[in-house]
């Protein structure tokens, strides 16, 4: 029974360039959340989906930033004309409901040079 | 908002029992859930609890008491592998936009000595 996966594990960008992140959420669980975590900050959530729906995006910034958990296929974070202090681990999680808890991915570290 | 807190670092022996703590202030609550981060890896689910008392894992325990804003997690048995961060987690109250995420604490850097 796979776990959540997220792809790449590695990203690397330069600036100004748009970074996109894939998670596909564990089998029968239709709730992802994104969370970013900063170098020795704790996680932070960004937003939270329901296939086709954003239920929450409280902690996603306002510019630069988008995601989305189509009918088909995985969700994507997606970040364009990144800057440097958008380096950080981004991991993603899914649940069955709203009421279980979350299981993460492995993350994808993003480095923005 | 949410506020969490739990201790920066704690050191244990290999074998013995350590408890961590966490106090939190939330303007709703519907969950505390613990959970384990090696360095470089996903966070790993160890336990939660909605209702106050003990709710028992194998060698980890977790307690909650809704009232006082506080929880623990108790790992017996120590071995040198649970050297790792442990992160606790609130879920705000059922009904509004907001449930479902998680507010997560900055995580107590655990180091097991043999």
């Amino acid at each position: 029974n796979a776990g959540v996966m997220q792809n790449p594990r590695h990203l690397v960008r330069r600036r100004g360039q748009e970074a996109r992140l894939r998670c596909s959420p564990m089998k029968g669980h239709s709730h992802v959340y994104w969370y970013r975590q900063l170098p020795e900050e704790g996680l932070k959530f960004m937003v939270y989906l329901q296939k086709e729906n954003i239920i929450d995006e409280s902690g996603m910034p306002k510019e630069r930033f988008s995601a989305e958990f189509p009918k088909e296929g995985p969700s994507i974070l997606r970040i364009q004309q990144v800057v440097r202090g958008d380096s950080a681990a981004y991991f993603c999680a899914s649940s069955p409901n709203r009421n279980q808890p979350q299981h993460f991915g492995d993350g994808t570290r993003l480095s923005i040079l | 908002g949410q506020n969490i807190d739990q201790p920066t670092e704690m050191t244990a022996t290999e074998g013995a029992i350590v408890q961590i703590n966490c106090t939190y202030q939330t303007s709703g609550f519907n969950g505390l859930f613990w959970y384990q981060q090696h360095a470089g890896e996903a966070p790993t689910f160890l336990s939660y609890n909605v209702l106050d008392g003990l709710e028992e894992k194998g060698r980890f325990s977790s307690f909650l008491s809704r009232s006082k804003g506080y929880s623990y997690l108790l790992l017996k048995e120590l071995q040198m592998k649970d050297s790792a961060s442990y992160l606790c987690a609130v879920r705000a109250n059922a009904g509004g936009t907001s449930y479902g995420k998680l507010t997560f604490g900055q995580g107590t850097i655990l180091t097991v000595h043999p």
